[in-house]
């Protein structure tokens, strides 16, 4: 079954300090999303790609936090400087169609400290 | 904009015991319901979906769905609940608008 990969699975890092994520979805599938989930919460979107463009990052924190898709596949999310409220899971999904099944991957556990 | 209740956080259950769990949304257009399971240390999956029709989904693992369009309901089910249930339930809905989740209802079943 195809997956989406996510890479680091952990992530522990000095508050001011700068940190990145990357996510490769599964082939062909043109929507990728990054979701937050504070420990006890349901995600929180972040921001949704539609192949290389950005379709909505309103809830994206923009001075600290910034998201690519180059070439409409892996993406990367960065945090600089990071802060201790950081401390989540940043889950990467994608999907064929926007707003069809979404396939998450393990997710990132970010512990800033 | 789209808002996705669950009113239970967690729920503790014997095996062998029926479940259900409460999700409620806000949105007035159409819309696609799921449920996600996520197990202890596991990544969110996906256990049904709607998106038309029947308004009874069965998913994955004997687990089933009912959307009450009336009553803004998409509530989740399973007769007979097993130790391997124990995890985390998330509620989500789209509309024109990407996943909104629910805070989530955490199920620990116990021998």
């Amino acid at each position: 079954e195809a997956e989406v990969a996510q890479s680091p699975r952990y992530k522990i890092t000095e508050k001011s300090q700068a940190v990145a994520f990357w996510c490769d979805p599964i082939s062909g599938h043109a929507t990728l999303y990054w979701y937050r989930q504070i420990l006890g919460q349901g995600p929180e979107l972040l921001v949704q790609f539609q192949d290389e463009s950005v379709v909505d990052d309103s809830q994206l924190p923009k001075d600290r936090f910034s998201a690519e898709r180059l070439k409409g596949v892996d993406s990367t999310l960065k945090i600089q400087p990071a802060e201790l409220g950081d401390s989540a899971m940043y889950l990467c999904a994608s999907s064929l169609t926007a707003n069809y099944g979404y396939t998450f991957g393990s997710g990132t556990r970010l512990t800033v400290v | 904009a789209q808002s996705v209740s669950q009113h239970n956080h967690h729920v503790i259950l014997s095996e062998a015991a029926s479940l259900e769990l409460g999700c409620n949304y806000s949105y007035g257009g159409t819309v696609n319901l799921f449920w996600y399971v996520q197990y202890p240390g596991q990544h969110l999956q996906l256990l049904l979906k709607y998106f038309s029709g029947d308004p009874l989904v069965k998913g994955i693992k004997g687990f089933e769905a009912e959307f009450i369009k009336s009553k803004f309901s998409f509530n989740l089910r399973k007769p007979s609940v097993q130790w391997s249930d124990t995890a985390e339930y998330f509620c989500a809905v789209s509309g024109n608008t990407p996943l909104v989740f629910g805070k989530g209802t955490r199920l620990s079943v116990i021998a």
